[in-house]
């Protein structure tokens, strides 16, 4: 295991087109996390799980947006109609609930996406 | 409301010289800070977190409670620290609000 992962890497779709990326966490880390990175921001926090519960969900998730884990272990963010306004670098990152390094989250490559 | 803020988003500094980056935060609990990086081409990382109190690569931060303040710093500053630097702040992970709030970054560039 190497770290997270995120597939696609880089998405390219038309406006109105739906999307749907994966993230893969680190084996045994419980909490998973999406944030959202536009040019010159920092990540921005969309949502997170405890293994398959959603626990909480930024304002920034609207009702176009989705994201499930319904194993509790990999993620899908969908994105339906996409509008240009989605082009962003999607973030996707995780840790082990407990353990000392407090809420250390180790993050994804990420997905790049354009809305053409 | 929690925000972090770090007024400099491009930083210059010559090689050997000391780094200070700056990150000013906001919270009405006990917040957890860190600092996270970004090399080029690469994934964001964690460099620092306050309550571990360690020493990574040279740098240290401090929480300042009093100024709100976590600033990063470097006595002499490498080649190799070249790349982008966020502060991030979230709640207590044990008491929820967890989420990560980054500030907007700071661009490094090492003059060699």
């Amino acid at each position: 295991d190497t770290g997270v992962s995120q597939d696609p890497r880089h998405k390219i779709t038309k406006r109105g087109q739906n999307v749907t990326f994966r993230c893969d966490p680190i084996s045994e880390h419980n909490r998973l996390y999406w944030y959202r990175q536009t040019l010159g921001q920092g990540p921005e926090f969309l949502t997170y799980f405890q293994n398959e519960a959603q626990l909480e969900k930024s304002r920034l998730l609207s009702d176009r947006f989705s994201a499930e884990r319904p194993k509790g272990s990999f993620s899908t963010l969908e994105i339906q109609r996409t509008e240009q306004g989605d082009s962003a670098m999607y973030l996707c990152a995780s840790r082990r609930q407990g353990t000392s390094g407090g809420n250390e989250q180790f993050f994804g490559p990420g997905t790049r996406l354009t809305v053409l | 409301a929690q925000r972090v803020t770090q007024p400099e988003k491009l930083l210059s500094v010559f090689k050997g010289a000391p780094v200070e980056l700056k990150c000013n935060y906001s919270y009405s609990g006990s917040p957890e800070l860190f600092w996270y990086v970004q090399y080029s081409r690469q994934r964001l990382q964690l460099l620092l977190r306050h309550i571990s109190r360690e020493s990574i690569k040279g740098f240290t931060a401090d929480l300042n409670k009093g100024e709100t303040s976590f600033h990063l710093k470097k006595p002499f500053a490498q080649e190799e620290d070249s790349a982008m630097y966020y502060c991030a702040l979230s709640g207590r992970s044990n008491f929820g609000n967890e989420k990560l709030t980054f500030g907007t970054g700071t661009r490094l560039t090492i003059i060699p």
